[in-house]
């Protein structure tokens, strides 16, 4: 049973232009979470999905950026018109349940904005 | 809110002896999960342990235990026996009961030394 995959692992974008980071949960989780850690800091909370919906989106910026969890293939985090502020390493978690306790993170993907 | 805090700097450890990283947490909830993890300078997540606040006894997995101090609001991990890849950062985080989203502290940086 893989693990919970994110693609790219490493992701550069020239400012302005736009991002997308892409999550695979583990087989048979319909709950993403997105958190973003920003250097020398802790992981914060993002944007919580179910397979379709958004139930809880409050860490998101109010721009630019979007979550999606489709029915069919990985959740996806766009960021549009990135700043050199946005460069971070951005984590994927799955949960069987709506619980964070069986929350399982992937490797993370790791923005460079240039 | 939840508010994770961790101001330990950084810490030498001599492998094979033990060391405790602190953690301290503010919530206004009355039921909460307390949780660790592990990144290495690879930088995944690694979920190392978790304690419930209604848990009577502190948790344990191999050589990882955590000091629950309930009143005191405290949820030091100790990591015994240290060995050269326990080198890394290490996270405290907590969710409240019914709160899908993990806050998280600042991290610990810990080096063992051979």
């Amino acid at each position: 049973n893989a693990g919970v995959m994110q693609n790219p692992r490493h992701l550069v974008r020239r400012r302005g232009q736009e991002a997308r980071l892409r999550c695979s949960p583990m087989k048979g989780h319909s709950h993403v979470y997105w958190y973003r850690q920003l250097p020398e800091e802790g992981l914060k909370f993002m944007v919580y999905l179910q397979k379709e919906n958004i139930i809880d989106e409050s860490g998101m910026p109010k721009e630019r950026f979007s979550a999606e969890f489709p029915k069919e293939g990985p959740s996806i985090l766009r960021i549009q018109q990135v700043v050199r502020g946005d460069s971070a390493a951005y984590f994927c978690a799955s949960s069987l349940t709506g619980k964070n306790t069986e929350a399982f993170f992937g490797q993370g993907t790791r923005l460079t904005v240039v | 809110a939840q508010k994770i805090t961790q101001t330990q700097p950084g810490m030498f450890v001599q492998e094979k002896e033990a060391v405790t990283l602190d953690c301290t947490y503010d919530t206004s909830d009355p039921s909460y999960g307390l949780f660790w993890y592990k990144q290495p300078s690879s930088g995944e997540m690694i979920f190392l342990i978790y304690q419930g606040s209604y848990d009577q006894q502190n948790a344990t997995e191999g050589r990882y235990s955590l000091n629950f101090q309930k009143a005191r609001k405290s949820a030091n991990l100790v990591i015994s026996a240290s060995q050269l890849g326990d080198s890394a950062m290490y996270f405290c985080a907590m969710r409240a009961e019914g709160n899908n989203r993990l806050a998280f502290g600042k991290g610990n940086q810990v080096v063992v030394i051979p």
